[in-house]
C-alpha cells in the first residue's frame, strides 16, 4: 500500500466552524489531490497540487481552501462548514501527471450538524 | 466534469462464478485505472493500463484497454467471499494534465450466498 495516511478518520463539528484535514505522505510524490465522495455523485476532485506552493481548483472547490507547505502534507481547510459538506473525503497521491496513478488514502468521515 | 458509463450498476452474483464489468466514453483516453472500494475504506488500485489493446492480469483479475481508447473491462474469475465491493473505473484523458482523473460512478459486485 502506499504511505498515506489522513487525520483525522472521523470528525463531527457543527455548522460554521472551521475544519481542517490533513493528509500525509511518505512516497515523495510530487501530486497531490483532494476528493469528497457522496452517493450518488462518485468521487468528486476538490483541490489539486502540483507541488509545494502550488495548488489548483478542482470541480467543486467553493467553500474549500487548501495549503502544501511541504512535499509530504496536503491540508484541507472548511472555512466555515455546513451540512452539505457532509462527505467521506479521500486524499490521493501520484507520481505523474502523464498517464498518471493515483494511490488514495483511507478517508476521514466529516459529519457537519 | 466528464463522467465515464460505467456498467452494470449492480451485480448479483453466486460464488464461483465469473464477472465482468466495463466503462465507455465518447472521449479518448491515455490511461485507465481499475479500483475496488471496500466499506468504509479507501480506493485500492487493481489495475493500471497505459496502452490502447493492453491485456494485464492481476491474480484472477483481468483488464484490457480499448482498441479504441474509449473503453476498458475489468474481468474477475471464478468469484470468491473476498470480491464483493465497489469497482470503479478511471481515465486520464488525453491531453489531460495535473487534474486527472475522470471517474466511473462504480459497479457494486454482490456475492450471494
Amino acid at each position: 500500500d502506499a504511505g498515506i495516511t489522513q487525520s483525522p478518520r472521523h470528525k463531527v463539528t457543527e455548522t460554521g466552524t472551521p475544519v481542517t484535514l490533513r493528509c500525509h505522505q511518505t512516497e515523495n510524490h510530487r501530486y497531490m489531490y483532494w476528493y469528497r465522495q457522496d452517493p450518488g455523485h462518485g468521487l468528486r476532485l476538490i483541490h489539486y497540487s502540483y507541488g509545494v506552493k502550488d495548488t489548483d481548483k478542482g470541480e467543486v472547490s467553493d467553500g474549500y481552501s487548501v495549503s502544501r507547505s511541504k512535499t509530504e502534507d496536503f491540508l484541507l481547510t472548511l472555512e466555515s462548514a455546513t451540512s452539505s459538506q457532509t462527505s467521506v473525503y479521500f486524499c490521493a497521491i501520484s507520481p505523474t501527471s502523464v498517464q498518471e496513478t493515483q494511490y488514495f488514502g483511507p478517508g476521514t468521515r466529516l459529519l457537519v450538524l | 466534469g466528464q463522467q465515464l458509463n460505467q456498467s452494470p450498476q449492480s451485480m448479483f452474483i453466486q460464488e464461483g462464478e465469473d464477472v465482468s464489468m466495463n466503462c465507455t466514453s465518447s472521449s479518448i483516453f491515455n490511461t485507465w485505472l481499475w479500483y475496488k472500494q471496500d466499506p468504509g475504506e479507501g480506493p485500492v488500485l487493481l489495475i493500471a493500463l497505459y496502452k490502447a489493446g493492453e491485456l494485464t492480469s492481476n491474480g484472477r483479475l483481468t483488464a484490457q484497454f480499448g482498441i479504441t481508447r474509449k473503453d476498458s473491462f475489468l474481468n474477475i474469475s471464478a468469484s470468491i467471499p473476498s470480491d464483493v465491493g465497489i469497482y470503479f473505473c478511471a481515465g486520464q484523458l488525453v491531453g489531460g494534465g495535473a487534474d486527472g482523473l475522470t471517474f466511473g460512478k462504480g459497479t457494486h459486485l454482490i456475492i450471494q450466498p
